[in-house]
């Protein structure tokens, strides 16, 4: 399995600015994934991120909103713009392991507060 | 587009008892793969199981087994000999390309 960092682990923020989070894999890995888990939820894919290329966003997802990098294979950022209330939830990252069996590995997630 | 609906969102259960976590999914597609994810109160998604759609023996890990029924499109997971440290939430998950998740069941186990 791939072991994943995220920083922050929780932020407080206020309505209006923008959070960076960063995602670290110990090992390089094709799929990164980004999700969002509103409270007491489950788990929405915001977008792919993809090495070298653009995110690919899922519907209700915008690159202006949730901008994201992914400079190389074990690193990518998910930026929360222009943040609002209604952004608080944890956010988390995700690889899919080398294995045959598609499995998806998850980060310990960011906790974002927004006031 | 895939759906899993997991119809329990709350369970409990004593200490060393068994219990059963229910979830269906439905799909056209013929091949897939199925999880069980864990995540307890400090948000790690853990995996507990997976289980291949083309293989018919019901995967077992432990004290976590699964009871696949494709032609129902049931993936129900049981916990044998509960503990403390099962209480979480389990969210039951379909894959083809993407990863679909179901709402999730809040599991409590009694001392």
């Amino acid at each position: 399995s791939a072991v994943i960092s995220q920083k922050p682990s929780r932020d407080i923020c206020q309505r209006g600015t923008s959070l960076t989070i960063q995602c670290q894999v110990d090992s390089q890995v094709t799929m990164m994934f980004w999700y969002r888990q509103q409270p007491g939820q489950s788990l929405t894919l915001i977008a792919t991120a993809n090495q070298g290329s653009e995110a690919t966003y899922e519907s209700g997802f915008v690159i202006d909103k949730f901008p994201i990098s992914r400079p190389n294979l074990t690193f990518s950022t998910l930026t929360v713009s222009n943040m609002s209330p209604e952004d608080s939830s944890i956010y988390l990252c995700s690889v899919v392991g080398t294995n045959s069996y598609n499995e998806q590995f998850f980060g310990p997630g960011t906790r974002l507060t927004v006031l | 587009a895939q759906t899993v609906t997991q119809s329990q969102p709350e369970m409990s259960v004593q200490e060393a008892e068994t219990v059963t976590l229910s979830c269906t999914y439905d799909t056209s597609e013929n091949n897939y793969y199925l999880f069980w994810y864990k995540q307890p109160p400090s948000r790690q998604m853990i995996l507990v199981i997976r289980q291949e759609a083309y293989k018919q023996q019901n995967a077992t890990e432990n004290r976590f087994s699964v009871n696949f029924q494709k032609a129902a499109k049931s993936f129900s997971l049981k916990i044998s000999d509960s503990q403390l440290g099962d209480t979480a939430m389990y969210f039951c998950a379909f894959m083809k390309g993407e990863l679909t998740f179901g709402q999730g069941t809040i599991l409590t186990v009694h001392p």
